[in-house]
C-alpha cells in the first residue's frame, strides 16, 4: 500500500497572502496523484490531478495552481488566498494505469480570516 | 456527468445493529467503485473496493455489493460498534482514473 504525507496539518493565513500546500508518496512509483477539497458541510471536490512529472490537469477554475516538481511530490499553491479558499485539502494517490484503490493523505485544514 | 447519491445522510442507531448504507450513481460506464470512511477531521480510509465485474466484497463486518447496471451500490455494517462512528463515502471510477464522491452518511453508533 501507499503511505502519503501532508504538511502542514492546520494552516491560518490572511486574504492576499500565498500559500503553498505539499504532499509525498511512499510506497509507489509513478503514481497518479490528487489534489482535492474539502468545505465545510460539502462534499469533495477534485482540484487537480497528475499523471507525470510536470503533467497538471486542473479540474475547476480558481485561483490556486498544482505543480509536480517530482514524481511523488505534488504541491498546491496560491498567490493571493481568498477567503473561500478554506476549507479541508487532501492529497491522494493511487497506482498509475490500473484504476485500484485511491490512497488518501491525513489532509490540511485551511482557515483564511 | 456522473453524479453519486448517498442514502439515508444522517443515521444514528444503538451498538449491535446491522447497518445499510446506499450509493446510487447515474452513469453505469465505471470500472469499479470504492467505499471510504472519515473520521472527523481526518483523511480518508479506503474499506472496500469493488471490480465492475464483481458483485460484492467483504472485510469483516463490512460487505459492499455492486449493481453496475442499475447504478447502485450498497454497504452492510453488521453488529455496529462505536467505532464504526464516521462519515462513509462511495465513489465509483470511470474511464477517467478520478473518482466521483457521494456526499456521505454520517453514521453514529452509541453504546
Amino acid at each position: 500500500s501507499q503511505t502519503i504525507h501532508q504538511w502542514p496539518a492546520t494552516l491560518v493565513q490572511p486574504v492576499g497572502s500565498p500559500l503553498s500546500l505539499e504532499c509525498t508518496v511512499e510506497g509507489t512509483s509513478n503514481p497518479n496523484l490528487y489534489w482535492y477539497r474539502q468545505a465545510a458541510g460539502r462534499g469533495l471536490q477534485l482540484l487537480f490531478y497528475s499523471v507525470g512529472i510536470g503533467q497538471i490537469s486542473s479540474e475547476v477554475p480558481q485561483n490556486l495552481s498544482a505543480s509536480r516538481p517530482q514524481d511523488r511530490q505534488f504541491i498546491l499553491s496560491s498567490k493571493k488566498l481568498l477567503l473561500s479558499d478554506s476549507g479541508f485539502y487532501l492529497c491522494a494517490s493511487n497506482v498509475a494505469g490500473r484504476r485500484g484503490t485511491q490512497y488518501f493523505g491525513p489532509g490540511t485544514r485551511l482557515l483564511v480570516l | 456527468k456522473q453524479e453519486v447519491t448517498q442514502i439515508p445522510a444522517a443515521l444514528s442507531v444503538p451498538e449491535g445493529e446491522n447497518l445499510v448504507l446506499n450509493c446510487s450513481f447515474t452513469d453505469s460506464a465505471i470500472y469499479n467503485l470504492q467505499w471510504f470512511r472519515q473520521d472527523p477531521g481526518k483523511g480518508l480510509t479506503s474499506l472496500l473496493l469493488i471490480q465492475s465485474s464483481q458483485r460484492e466484497q467483504t472485510s469483516g463486518r463490512l460487505n459492499a455489493s455492486l449493481d453496475k447496471s442499475s447504478g447502485r451500490s450498497t454497504l452492510y455494517i453488521a453488529a455496529s460498534q462505536p467505532g464504526d462512528s464516521a462519515t462513509y463515502l462511495c465513489a465509483p471510477l470511470r474511464n477517467t482514473d478520478k473518482l466521483i464522491f457521494g456526499t456521505g452518511t454520517r453514521l453514529q453508533v452509541f453504546p
